[in-house]
């Protein structure tokens, strides 16, 4: 089975701070993605990368950057957190091809005090 | 802009009984369409996929049609159970280059 795993359930850290939030995939997938979940707005594309190195912006990026320097793993930077980045934030793979299914991590639900 | 629709209030049926939840979109011609269930607390899980130019999908108990006239899929659970208890995603490729977007869910709640 694919695994997904996201380095924290959960974190808290204080408004202004550096945040790094880490995802590994263990099926050589080429495509991973971070979302984040709010209730009432549901799943929201943050950003997606397609091979190494490479990042693409997904609906919601301003905050945030990505880094993909090895294929298994794509790490979510918050550049300077803020309290509306409170909230859940979901890591995904998936093989490359458009019909392609996403494998989720359990999430990193994370509060900016 | 494009949308996708989703019960947003949960839907309660009893043991036994068929769920059928619904996921309508406009404004956009999809290839596919996908289904995600998502437990509290834990990551979507992909279920199935259906794709333009099939009607029905099944797998177990669940069915899947897509009706790209009437831009809707519909989620069928048989013989539910307290189990399926979850939310459930419906998902689009809205982009054509493969990321997906994701309806807000319904919850379906079955009682014993």
């Amino acid at each position: 089975d694919v695994k997904v795993t996201q380095s924290s359930r959960y974190l808290v850290k204080r408004t202004g701070e550096k945040v790094f939030l880490e995802c590994v995939q263990d099926m050589d997938h080429e495509n991973m993605f971070w979302y984040r979940q709010d209730p009432g707005l549901g799943l929201r594309l943050i950003y997606f990368s397609y091979d190494v190195k490479m990042k693409e912006k997904g609906d919601i990026p301003e905050g945030y950057s990505v880094s993909r320097e090895k294929k298994e793993r794509f790490s979510l930077i918050l550049e300077s957190a803020s309290t509306n980045q409170t909230s859940m934030y979901l890591c995904a793979s998936s093989l490359a091809g458009i019909t392609q299914p996403q494998h989720f991590g359990d999430g990193t639900r994370l509060s900016i005090l | 802009s494009q949308k996708i629709e989703q019960n947003s209030e949960a839907l309660n049926i009893q043991e036994g009984k068929t769920a059928t939840l619904t996921c309508n979109y406009t404004n956009y011609s999809p290839a596919y369409l996908q289904w995600y269930r998502q437990d509290p607390g834990r990551g979507p899980v992909f279920l199935l996929l259906i794709r333009e130019n099939e009607k029905e999908k099944r797998k177990e108990r669940l069915k899947v049609t897509f009706d790209t006239t009437l831009k809707q899929s519909l989620f069928h659970i048989t013989a539910s159970q307290p189990a399926d208890s979850a939310t459930y995603l419906c998902a689009l490729d809205l982009s054509g280059y493969s990321t997906l977007t994701f309806g807000k869910g319904t919850m379906l709640l079955v009682s014993p």
